[in-house]
């Protein structure tokens, strides 16, 4: 069965700081991956998305991400982590097994120290 | 604003009742997707709309129901409520609905069923 899996459920990292944050899938084909931002009391916004060609995905807000088949990974990275992206992140798979749906890691919430 | 509006935003109510949540999606867009966002289940896929027409269904209880209308309008029924049932419910839209495209997500309705 198609799953995702974060395995940092809280992350802290100083300001200006890099920010990596995983994201584990297990899907039988090329999957579509995206990763989404929740500030709080919002709803979530798409940072980035693949679903083919190159591997090194840029987003909004500084984010990139990277496909990587090979370890089943898309991890999303930023060089400087400003407060403003103190939020919760999700990654996300699109699968096309059966009738198409989206399915959600349980997400990362990132905290950022001044 | 990500152009896709909810109500109402907040809703209390008992168990065993039955509660109908709106969405409008963003001008032009078709397809319109509903989640539900609680603190044990995570952010799951209940179901997706295409044009008035059912797409895909994820992990929609029976007690749930809902439909697009012609104006594209949906509506995410809710009845004999239970306490379980009680979460942040969000509706998204995107143009097409296919599987890369950009889902916008509105602010959610939170529900509390006491």
């Amino acid at each position: 069965a198609q799953s995702v899996t974060q395995p940092d459920i809280h992350i802290t990292v100083s300001e200006g700081a890099s920010l990596e944050l995983r994201c584990n899938y297990s899907y039988g084909a090329t999957p579509y991956l995206f990763w989404y931002v929740q500030s709080p009391g919002q709803g979530l916004q798409l940072l980035l998305k693949y679903f083919s060609g190159d591997t090194l995905v840029q987003g909004i807000k500084g984010f990139e991400a990277e496909f990587k088949r090979s370890q089943s990974s898309f991890n999303l990275r930023k060089p400087s982590v400003h407060w403003s992206d103190a939020a919760e992140y999700f990654c996300a798979v699109g699968s096309t097994s059966g009738t198409y749906k989206y399915i959600f890691g349980t997400g990362t919430r990132l905290k950022v120290l001044a | 604003d990500s152009g896709v509006t909810q109500t109402p935003k907040h809703l209390i109510t008992a168990t065993g009742q039955r509660v109908t949540l709106r969405c409008s999606p963003r001008s032009g867009d078709l397809s319109v997707y509903w989640y539900q966002q609680s603190l044990d289940q995570g952010l799951q896929f209940l179901i997706q709309y295409y044009n008035g027409e059912e797409r895909a269904k994820g992990n929609i209880l029976e007690r749930f129901s809902a439909q697009q209308f012609p104006d594209l309008h949906s509506e995410l029924n809710l009845s004999s409520l239970e306490l379980g049932d009680s979460a942040l419910y969000f509706c998204a839209s995107s143009v097409a609905g296919g599987p890369v495209d950009t889902q916008y997500f509105g602010p959610g309705t939170r529900l509390t069923v006491l």
